[in-house]
Protein backbone atom coordinates (compact mmCIF):
# COMPACT_ATOMS: atom_id res chain seq x y z
CA UNK A 1 0.00 0.00 0.00
CA UNK A 2 1.48 3.27 -1.15
CA UNK A 3 2.90 5.91 2.22
CA UNK A 4 3.61 8.91 2.52
CA UNK A 5 7.55 8.48 3.44
CA UNK A 6 9.31 10.71 6.20
CA UNK A 7 12.87 11.16 7.77
CA UNK A 8 14.11 11.98 9.95
CA UNK A 9 11.48 10.29 12.37
CA UNK A 10 13.16 12.08 15.40
CA UNK A 11 16.00 14.74 15.60
CA UNK A 12 17.44 16.78 18.59
CA UNK A 13 19.08 19.73 17.53
CA UNK A 14 20.08 22.65 20.02
CA UNK A 15 18.96 26.56 19.14
CA UNK A 16 19.91 28.25 16.68
CA UNK A 17 21.12 25.36 14.58
CA UNK A 18 19.63 24.09 11.30
CA UNK A 19 17.50 21.80 10.73
CA UNK A 20 15.76 20.37 7.42
CA UNK A 21 12.70 17.88 7.07
CA UNK A 22 12.00 15.72 4.16
CA UNK A 23 8.61 14.26 2.75
CA UNK A 24 7.64 11.84 -0.17
CA UNK A 25 4.47 11.87 -1.20
CA UNK A 26 2.34 9.03 -2.61
CA UNK A 27 2.93 8.52 -5.98
CA UNK A 28 0.78 11.22 -8.22
CA UNK A 29 -0.43 13.48 -5.47
CA UNK A 30 -0.15 16.43 -7.00
CA UNK A 31 -1.21 18.25 -3.07
CA UNK A 32 1.71 18.38 -0.82
CA UNK A 33 0.72 19.81 2.73
CA UNK A 34 3.34 20.27 6.10
CA UNK A 35 1.72 20.79 9.16
CA UNK A 36 3.22 21.46 12.81
CA UNK A 37 1.61 19.85 15.74
CA UNK A 38 2.19 20.47 19.75
CA UNK A 39 1.23 18.21 22.18
CA UNK A 40 -2.32 18.07 22.72
CA UNK A 41 -3.28 20.28 19.72
CA UNK A 42 -4.87 19.53 16.16
CA UNK A 43 -2.18 19.83 13.54
CA UNK A 44 -1.54 23.54 11.95
CA UNK A 45 -0.88 23.82 8.31
CA UNK A 46 2.68 24.99 7.70
CA UNK A 47 2.48 25.83 3.43
CA UNK A 48 0.61 23.75 1.11
CA UNK A 49 1.88 22.99 -2.16
CA UNK A 50 -0.19 22.14 -5.91
CA UNK A 51 2.29 20.72 -7.84
CA UNK A 52 5.63 22.84 -7.35
CA UNK A 53 3.59 25.65 -6.56
CA UNK A 54 3.23 27.48 -2.98
CA UNK A 55 -0.48 28.12 -2.60
CA UNK A 56 -0.32 29.07 1.06
CA UNK A 57 1.92 29.60 3.49
CA UNK A 58 0.23 32.01 5.38
CA UNK A 59 1.31 30.32 8.84
CA UNK A 60 4.72 29.71 7.70
CA UNK A 61 6.99 31.55 9.73
CA UNK A 62 9.19 33.11 6.88
CA UNK A 63 11.98 34.63 9.10
CA UNK A 64 13.42 31.37 10.32
CA UNK A 65 11.12 28.69 8.24
CA UNK A 66 11.29 27.56 3.96
CA UNK A 67 10.03 25.06 2.12
CA UNK A 68 10.46 23.80 -1.09
CA UNK A 69 9.45 21.31 -3.70
CA UNK A 70 11.44 21.98 -6.77
CA UNK A 71 10.35 19.24 -9.10
CA UNK A 72 6.94 19.15 -7.85
CA UNK A 73 7.12 15.42 -6.08
CA UNK A 74 9.07 15.35 -2.70
CA UNK A 75 9.68 17.98 -0.64
CA UNK A 76 12.01 19.95 2.07
CA UNK A 77 11.13 21.93 5.38
CA UNK A 78 14.01 23.96 6.79
CA UNK A 79 14.56 25.81 9.96
CA UNK A 80 17.04 28.09 10.16
CA UNK A 81 17.50 29.06 13.19
CA UNK A 82 16.20 26.50 15.78
CA UNK A 83 14.45 28.26 18.77
CA UNK A 84 13.07 26.34 21.78
CA UNK A 85 9.55 26.85 20.64
CA UNK A 86 9.99 25.12 17.91
CA UNK A 87 9.90 21.37 19.28
CA UNK A 88 7.01 19.95 18.00
CA UNK A 89 6.00 16.53 15.23
CA UNK A 90 6.13 17.93 11.64
CA UNK A 91 3.66 15.65 9.92
CA UNK A 92 3.43 15.60 5.97
CA UNK A 93 0.55 14.77 4.18
CA UNK A 94 -0.50 14.32 0.37
CA UNK A 95 -3.77 14.38 -1.18
CA UNK A 96 -4.46 14.07 -5.22
CA UNK A 97 -5.88 17.07 -5.73
CA UNK A 98 -6.68 19.96 -2.82
CA UNK A 99 -9.99 19.84 -1.63
CA UNK A 100 -11.86 17.14 -2.22
CA UNK A 101 -9.78 14.31 -2.14
CA UNK A 102 -8.49 12.32 1.06
CA UNK A 103 -5.23 13.57 2.63
CA UNK A 104 -3.08 10.92 3.87
CA UNK A 105 -0.45 11.76 6.49
CA UNK A 106 3.13 10.24 6.89
CA UNK A 107 4.57 9.13 10.38
CA UNK A 108 5.43 12.55 11.21
CA UNK A 109 9.42 13.80 12.46
CA UNK A 110 9.37 14.83 16.52
CA UNK A 111 11.76 17.48 16.66
CA UNK A 112 13.45 18.15 19.98
CA UNK A 113 14.96 21.65 20.20
CA UNK A 114 17.47 21.67 23.33
CA UNK B 1 -11.28 33.67 12.92
CA UNK B 2 -12.58 30.14 11.43
CA UNK B 3 -12.52 27.36 14.46
CA UNK B 4 -13.20 23.57 14.68
CA UNK B 5 -13.98 22.63 18.20
CA UNK B 6 -14.23 18.51 19.27
CA UNK B 7 -16.25 18.07 22.28
CA UNK B 8 -15.91 16.09 24.53
CA UNK B 9 -11.60 16.66 25.01
CA UNK B 10 -11.67 13.47 26.60
CA UNK B 11 -14.01 9.69 26.82
CA UNK B 12 -13.76 6.90 29.11
CA UNK B 13 -15.71 3.76 28.30
CA UNK B 14 -16.29 0.57 28.75
CA UNK B 15 -15.51 -2.13 26.13
CA UNK B 16 -19.09 -2.62 23.92
CA UNK B 17 -20.37 0.86 24.02
CA UNK B 18 -21.28 2.86 21.46
CA UNK B 19 -20.28 6.63 21.48
CA UNK B 20 -20.63 9.51 19.85
CA UNK B 21 -17.83 12.40 19.23
CA UNK B 22 -18.47 15.15 18.39
CA UNK B 23 -16.78 18.02 15.86
CA UNK B 24 -18.56 21.91 15.19
CA UNK B 25 -16.84 23.86 12.50
CA UNK B 26 -17.71 27.81 11.57
CA UNK B 27 -16.83 27.76 7.99
CA UNK B 28 -20.03 27.26 5.63
CA UNK B 29 -18.35 26.70 2.67
CA UNK B 30 -16.79 23.85 3.76
CA UNK B 31 -15.67 21.28 0.61
CA UNK B 32 -15.38 18.29 2.66
CA UNK B 33 -14.78 17.20 6.23
CA UNK B 34 -12.67 14.42 7.52
CA UNK B 35 -11.80 12.07 10.86
CA UNK B 36 -8.48 11.17 11.53
CA UNK B 37 -7.47 8.45 14.57
CA UNK B 38 -4.01 9.13 16.12
CA UNK B 39 -1.99 6.68 18.06
CA UNK B 40 0.21 8.31 20.99
CA UNK B 41 3.65 9.88 19.28
CA UNK B 42 2.28 8.35 15.90
CA UNK B 43 0.89 10.03 12.89
CA UNK B 44 -2.27 10.67 11.72
CA UNK B 45 -4.59 7.89 9.92
CA UNK B 46 -7.31 8.73 7.69
CA UNK B 47 -11.18 7.07 8.75
CA UNK B 48 -13.59 9.00 6.89
CA UNK B 49 -14.21 11.66 4.42
CA UNK B 50 -17.07 13.50 3.86
CA UNK B 51 -17.74 15.16 1.12
CA UNK B 52 -19.88 18.70 1.05
CA UNK B 53 -22.90 16.91 -0.91
CA UNK B 54 -22.85 14.12 1.72
CA UNK B 55 -24.89 13.43 4.22
CA UNK B 56 -23.02 10.74 5.83
CA UNK B 57 -19.85 7.62 5.58
CA UNK B 58 -19.86 4.52 6.88
CA UNK B 59 -16.91 2.02 7.12
CA UNK B 60 -17.16 -0.94 9.47
CA UNK B 61 -17.88 0.14 13.15
CA UNK B 62 -17.64 3.64 12.00
CA UNK B 63 -20.23 6.39 10.96
CA UNK B 64 -20.30 9.71 10.39
CA UNK B 65 -22.39 12.29 9.53
CA UNK B 66 -22.45 16.15 8.39
CA UNK B 67 -24.64 19.35 8.61
CA UNK B 68 -23.54 21.79 6.81
CA UNK B 69 -26.11 24.13 7.92
CA UNK B 70 -25.77 23.83 11.51
CA UNK B 71 -22.21 23.32 11.01
CA UNK B 72 -21.64 20.00 13.10
CA UNK B 73 -20.22 16.28 12.27
CA UNK B 74 -20.17 13.62 14.08
CA UNK B 75 -18.02 10.15 14.30
CA UNK B 76 -20.19 7.38 15.48
CA UNK B 77 -18.37 4.22 17.20
CA UNK B 78 -20.27 0.86 17.39
CA UNK B 79 -19.39 -1.76 20.10
CA UNK B 80 -16.32 -0.18 20.96
CA UNK B 81 -13.11 -2.06 21.99
CA UNK B 82 -9.88 -1.44 23.49
CA UNK B 83 -7.98 -1.10 19.99
CA UNK B 84 -9.89 1.98 19.31
CA UNK B 85 -8.65 3.54 22.15
CA UNK B 86 -6.44 6.46 20.21
CA UNK B 87 -6.97 10.35 19.48
CA UNK B 88 -9.67 11.22 17.00
CA UNK B 89 -9.31 14.51 14.89
CA UNK B 90 -11.77 16.41 12.95
CA UNK B 91 -10.49 18.54 10.13
CA UNK B 92 -12.16 21.08 7.62
CA UNK B 93 -11.08 22.01 4.49
CA UNK B 94 -12.68 24.98 3.33
CA UNK B 95 -11.38 28.55 2.95
CA UNK B 96 -9.19 26.99 5.22
CA UNK B 97 -7.11 23.73 6.26
CA UNK B 98 -8.47 23.50 9.97
CA UNK B 99 -7.81 21.11 12.51
CA UNK B 100 -9.92 20.25 16.38
CA UNK B 101 -7.80 19.09 18.88
CA UNK B 102 -9.48 16.22 19.24
CA UNK B 103 -11.11 14.01 21.87
CA UNK B 104 -8.51 11.31 23.54
CA UNK B 105 -10.86 8.25 23.81
CA UNK B 106 -9.91 5.19 26.32
CA UNK B 107 -11.46 2.00 26.01
CA UNK B 108 -11.31 -0.56 28.72
CA UNK B 109 -11.76 -4.20 29.00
Amino acid sequence: EAEVAQSPRYKITEKSQAVAFWCDPISGHATLYWYRQILGQGPELLVQFQDESVVDDSQLPKDRFSAERLKGVDSTLKIQPAELGDSAMYLCASSQKFPRNEQFFGPGTRLTVL
Amino acid sequence: KQEVTQIPAALSVPEGENLVLNCSFTDSAIYNLQWFRQDPGKGLTSLLLIQSSQREQTSGRLNASLDKSSGRSTLYIAASQPGDSATYLCAQAGTALIFGKGTTLSVSS
